[in-house]
Protein backbone atom coordinates (compact mmCIF):
# COMPACT_ATOMS: atom_id res chain seq x y z
CA UNK A 1 0.00 0.00 0.00
CA UNK A 2 3.11 2.26 0.08
CA UNK A 3 2.27 5.85 -1.83
CA UNK A 4 5.46 6.60 -3.54
CA UNK A 5 7.59 2.94 -4.02
CA UNK A 6 11.11 3.43 -5.11
CA UNK A 7 13.67 0.90 -6.45
CA UNK A 8 16.53 -0.30 -5.61
CA UNK A 9 16.76 0.98 -1.73
CA UNK A 10 20.47 0.30 -2.07
CA UNK A 11 22.37 0.43 -4.84
CA UNK A 12 26.67 -0.40 -5.03
CA UNK A 13 28.33 0.29 -8.37
CA UNK A 14 31.78 0.93 -10.12
CA UNK A 15 32.17 3.96 -12.08
CA UNK A 16 31.39 4.62 -15.29
CA UNK A 17 28.65 2.06 -15.40
CA UNK A 18 24.41 3.03 -16.01
CA UNK A 19 22.11 2.12 -13.76
CA UNK A 20 18.36 2.74 -13.22
CA UNK A 21 16.55 3.26 -10.25
CA UNK A 22 12.73 2.99 -10.55
CA UNK A 23 9.30 4.79 -9.38
CA UNK A 24 5.92 4.63 -8.78
CA UNK A 25 3.25 5.98 -7.28
CA UNK A 26 -0.36 4.72 -6.77
CA UNK A 27 -2.17 8.40 -5.17
CA UNK A 28 -3.30 9.60 -8.50
CA UNK A 29 -0.78 12.36 -8.75
CA UNK A 30 -0.45 13.96 -11.69
CA UNK A 31 3.18 15.40 -10.67
CA UNK A 32 6.58 13.30 -9.96
CA UNK A 33 9.81 14.53 -9.24
CA UNK A 34 13.60 13.60 -8.66
CA UNK A 35 15.45 15.00 -5.54
CA UNK A 36 18.54 14.14 -4.88
CA UNK A 37 20.21 14.40 -0.92
CA UNK A 38 23.44 14.61 -0.72
CA UNK A 39 25.87 14.12 2.31
CA UNK A 40 25.41 17.65 3.51
CA UNK A 41 21.83 16.92 3.32
CA UNK A 42 21.02 18.91 0.74
CA UNK A 43 17.78 18.38 -0.79
CA UNK A 44 17.62 19.44 -4.58
CA UNK A 45 14.96 19.07 -7.19
CA UNK A 46 16.72 17.38 -10.02
CA UNK A 47 13.35 17.02 -12.73
CA UNK A 48 9.60 17.43 -12.55
CA UNK A 49 7.51 15.83 -15.09
CA UNK A 50 4.03 15.41 -15.53
CA UNK A 51 1.80 15.10 -18.27
CA UNK A 52 2.29 18.42 -19.47
CA UNK A 53 5.62 18.76 -19.59
CA UNK A 54 9.19 17.66 -18.32
CA UNK A 55 11.24 20.28 -16.64
CA UNK A 56 14.82 19.90 -16.41
CA UNK A 57 17.15 21.38 -13.83
CA UNK A 58 19.84 22.90 -15.66
CA UNK A 59 22.46 22.42 -13.13
CA UNK A 60 21.87 18.38 -14.09
CA UNK A 61 24.27 16.72 -15.67
CA UNK A 62 22.72 15.09 -18.86
CA UNK A 63 24.06 12.41 -18.08
CA UNK A 64 21.12 11.78 -16.00
CA UNK A 65 17.38 11.19 -17.90
CA UNK A 66 14.38 10.46 -16.54
CA UNK A 67 11.62 8.71 -18.10
CA UNK A 68 8.11 8.19 -17.55
CA UNK A 69 5.88 5.32 -19.65
CA UNK A 70 2.66 7.03 -17.93
CA UNK A 71 2.02 9.43 -15.27
CA UNK A 72 2.48 6.82 -12.29
CA UNK A 73 5.97 5.95 -13.07
CA UNK A 74 8.27 8.34 -13.52
CA UNK A 75 12.45 5.95 -13.68
CA UNK A 76 15.84 7.96 -13.40
CA UNK A 77 18.69 6.58 -15.60
CA UNK A 78 21.93 7.69 -14.83
CA UNK A 79 25.30 6.86 -17.57
CA UNK A 80 28.43 6.88 -16.81
CA UNK A 81 28.34 6.94 -13.04
CA UNK A 82 30.66 9.24 -11.08
CA UNK A 83 32.16 9.16 -7.44
CA UNK A 84 30.07 12.66 -7.17
CA UNK A 85 26.91 10.95 -7.88
CA UNK A 86 26.96 9.22 -4.82
CA UNK A 87 23.69 10.68 -2.72
CA UNK A 88 20.33 9.87 -1.40
CA UNK A 89 17.84 10.06 -4.12
CA UNK A 90 14.80 10.32 -3.49
CA UNK A 91 11.38 10.02 -6.11
CA UNK A 92 8.42 11.98 -4.88
CA UNK A 93 4.90 13.10 -6.29
CA UNK A 94 2.10 16.24 -5.30
CA UNK A 95 -1.18 16.12 -6.83
CA UNK A 96 -1.02 19.01 -9.47
CA UNK A 97 2.60 20.76 -9.33
CA UNK A 98 1.48 24.42 -10.21
CA UNK A 99 -0.45 25.04 -6.61
CA UNK A 100 0.94 26.61 -3.50
CA UNK A 101 0.83 24.48 -0.66
CA UNK A 102 1.11 21.51 -2.51
CA UNK A 103 2.10 18.54 -0.08
CA UNK A 104 4.86 16.63 -1.33
CA UNK A 105 4.77 12.42 -0.74
CA UNK A 106 8.35 11.24 -0.95
CA UNK A 107 9.93 7.49 -1.51
CA UNK A 108 11.81 5.54 0.84
CA UNK A 109 15.22 6.76 -0.69
CA UNK A 110 17.50 4.99 -3.00
CA UNK A 111 20.91 5.21 -1.51
CA UNK A 112 23.44 5.12 -4.62
CA UNK A 113 27.33 4.62 -3.88
CA UNK A 114 29.72 5.10 -6.45
CA UNK A 115 32.90 3.16 -5.96
CA UNK B 1 23.33 33.41 0.69
CA UNK B 2 21.50 30.52 0.66
CA UNK B 3 17.99 30.35 -0.63
CA UNK B 4 17.21 28.68 2.50
CA UNK B 5 19.42 28.57 5.68
CA UNK B 6 19.11 26.78 8.93
CA UNK B 7 21.02 26.31 11.81
CA UNK B 8 22.30 22.64 11.27
CA UNK B 9 22.51 22.08 14.90
CA UNK B 10 22.74 19.74 16.70
CA UNK B 11 20.03 20.62 18.91
CA UNK B 12 20.00 17.91 21.72
CA UNK B 13 18.01 18.61 24.80
CA UNK B 14 16.03 16.68 27.41
CA UNK B 15 12.81 15.46 27.33
CA UNK B 16 10.11 17.78 28.27
CA UNK B 17 11.96 20.52 27.15
CA UNK B 18 10.92 23.31 24.73
CA UNK B 19 13.25 23.84 21.52
CA UNK B 20 12.78 26.38 18.73
CA UNK B 21 14.02 26.26 15.72
CA UNK B 22 14.32 28.91 13.06
CA UNK B 23 15.19 29.54 9.08
CA UNK B 24 15.55 32.56 6.87
CA UNK B 25 14.96 32.44 3.03
CA UNK B 26 16.03 34.86 0.53
CA UNK B 27 13.30 35.21 -2.15
CA UNK B 28 11.10 37.84 -0.74
CA UNK B 29 8.28 36.39 -3.29
CA UNK B 30 7.77 32.91 -1.94
CA UNK B 31 4.47 32.29 -0.85
CA UNK B 32 4.10 29.06 0.95
CA UNK B 33 6.37 27.75 3.47
CA UNK B 34 6.17 24.30 5.40
CA UNK B 35 8.49 22.23 8.07
CA UNK B 36 8.77 18.63 7.00
CA UNK B 37 10.37 16.25 9.12
CA UNK B 38 12.76 13.57 8.25
CA UNK B 39 13.85 10.89 10.37
CA UNK B 40 17.30 9.46 9.98
CA UNK B 41 18.10 7.21 6.77
CA UNK B 42 14.07 8.04 6.56
CA UNK B 43 12.43 10.04 3.39
CA UNK B 44 11.02 13.35 4.20
CA UNK B 45 7.11 13.87 6.00
CA UNK B 46 4.98 17.03 5.89
CA UNK B 47 5.44 18.28 9.34
CA UNK B 48 3.37 21.32 8.95
CA UNK B 49 2.56 23.95 6.48
CA UNK B 50 3.52 27.87 8.15
CA UNK B 51 0.79 30.44 7.73
CA UNK B 52 0.86 33.80 7.71
CA UNK B 53 -0.80 34.23 11.17
CA UNK B 54 0.91 31.67 12.86
CA UNK B 55 -0.13 28.13 13.35
CA UNK B 56 -0.45 25.26 16.13
CA UNK B 57 -0.70 21.56 15.99
CA UNK B 58 -0.82 20.01 19.12
CA UNK B 59 2.88 20.41 20.96
CA UNK B 60 4.40 22.13 17.64
CA UNK B 61 3.73 25.58 16.67
CA UNK B 62 4.80 27.37 13.75
CA UNK B 63 5.24 30.73 12.53
CA UNK B 64 6.14 33.24 9.99
CA UNK B 65 7.68 36.67 9.68
CA UNK B 66 7.00 38.23 6.20
CA UNK B 67 9.08 41.11 6.57
CA UNK B 68 12.10 39.66 8.22
CA UNK B 69 12.06 36.96 6.32
CA UNK B 70 12.00 33.96 8.45
CA UNK B 71 9.51 31.25 9.63
CA UNK B 72 10.01 29.91 13.31
CA UNK B 73 9.08 25.63 14.80
CA UNK B 74 8.52 25.46 18.19
CA UNK B 75 7.98 22.29 19.61
CA UNK B 76 6.85 22.02 23.53
CA UNK B 77 7.11 19.28 26.33
CA UNK B 78 9.71 17.54 23.57
CA UNK B 79 9.46 13.59 23.24
CA UNK B 80 11.80 10.98 22.66
CA UNK B 81 10.37 10.39 19.38
CA UNK B 82 10.73 13.91 18.52
CA UNK B 83 14.36 12.92 17.47
CA UNK B 84 14.47 13.73 14.07
CA UNK B 85 15.78 16.86 11.38
CA UNK B 86 14.02 19.48 10.63
CA UNK B 87 13.41 21.25 6.91
CA UNK B 88 12.33 23.91 6.41
CA UNK B 89 10.78 24.42 3.29
CA UNK B 90 9.88 27.05 0.96
CA UNK B 91 7.76 27.72 -2.21
CA UNK B 92 8.31 31.10 -4.10
CA UNK B 93 5.37 29.67 -6.83
CA UNK B 94 4.83 26.28 -7.20
CA UNK B 95 5.60 22.61 -5.84
CA UNK B 96 7.98 22.48 -8.31
CA UNK B 97 10.22 25.25 -7.32
CA UNK B 98 10.02 23.80 -3.67
CA UNK B 99 13.27 24.95 -1.93
CA UNK B 100 14.46 22.68 0.64
CA UNK B 101 16.80 24.16 3.44
CA UNK B 102 19.60 21.77 4.45
CA UNK B 103 18.04 20.94 8.37
CA UNK B 104 18.41 21.02 12.20
CA UNK B 105 18.89 17.89 13.75
CA UNK B 106 17.18 17.92 17.12
CA UNK B 107 18.01 14.73 19.74
CA UNK B 108 15.65 14.35 22.69
CA UNK B 109 17.80 12.74 25.69
CA UNK B 110 15.80 10.99 28.18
Amino acid sequence: DTAVSQTPKYLVTQMGNDKSIKCEQNLGHDTMYWYKQDSKKFLKIMFSYNNKELIINETVPNRFSPKSPDKAHLNLHINSLELGDSAVYFCASSQDGDRLGEKLFFGSGTQLSVL
Amino acid sequence: RKEVEQDPGPFNVPEGATVAFNCTYSNSASQSFFWYRQDCRKEPKLLMSVYSSGNEDGRFTAQLNRASQYISLLIRDSKLSDSATYLCVVNPGSARQLTFGSGTQLTVLP
